[in-house]
């Protein structure tokens, strides 16, 4: 399996709600990402997990919120998000820094629209 | 803090021909990889070719190449044969290789180039 996945493709959701996004690999990686990105724009670096610990937080808002439950899973859970939050959201995984060809697989994404 | 500058904002080639899509990058280090991927309209982000700074030798991925100059700090891609999947957003990124740095392991990405494939 050297696919990295994530739910839902789709999400629309008002500024109150709470909501949250799934990322999943199977490939072995230790590093897993999290991305935002604006249409026609570069991705923007949100969280790196390193072994399942919290290793870098760009200054992200805490109304977006990691978690790691496993080596193979990544959360992004989200509250009381405003409306310059719709984005393109990200995952990806790599080997751990260090290793020769680690390389980060992306995942297709989850397109937020906050309303 | 490294930077990536991709100068061209959009480019078109016929089907069939060859696109160099340019890349530059400012770093004071010396161990660092450069990437190209590529974004199609259906938004997943696919690995292009990889670049190891410490290998003279050019990088080649069946009709994908890159000119790594080190020295000119430039890294441009090349795509002979072009083909109507070939259409995507192209992005050009940087990872820091040198251990303890506070960009370690981190991608910097440039602005990315639009590429248009006619038939």
């Amino acid at each position: 399996d050297t696919e990295v996945t994530q739910t839902p493709k789709h999400l629309v959701m008002g500024m109150t709600n709470k909501k949250s996004l799934k990322c999943e690999q199977h490939m072995g990686h230790r590093a897993m990402y999290w991305y935002k990105q604006k249409a026609k724009k570069p991705p923007e670096l949100m969280f790196v997990y390193s072994y399942e610990k919290l290793s870098i937080n760009e200054s992200v808002p805490s109304r977006f919120s990691p978690e790691c439950p496993n080596s193979s899973l990544l959360n992004l859970h989200l509250h009381a998000l405003q409306p310059e939050d719709s984005a393109l959201y990200l995952c990806a995984s790599s080997l751990p820094e260090g290793v020769a060809y680690n390389e980060q697989f992306f995942g297709p994404g989850t397109r937020l629209t906050v309303l | 803090a490294q930077t990536v500058t991709q100068s061209q904002p959009e480019m078109s080639v016929q089907e069939a021909e060859t696109v160099t899509l340019s890349c530059t990058y400012d770093t004071s280090e010396s161990d660092y990889y450069l990437f190209w991927y590529k974004q199609p309209p259906s938004r997943q982000m696919i690995l292009v070719i990889r670049q190891e700074a410490y290998k003279q030798q050019n990088a080649t991925e069946n009709r994908f190449s890159v000119n790594f100059q080190k020295a000119a700090k430039s890294f441009s891609l090349k795509i002979s044969d072009s083909q109507l999947g070939d259409a995507a957003m192209y992005f050009c990124a940087y990872r820091s290789e040198e251990a303890g740095g506070t960009s370690y392991g981190k991608l910097t990405f440039g602005q990315g180039t639009i590429l248009t494939v006619h038939p």
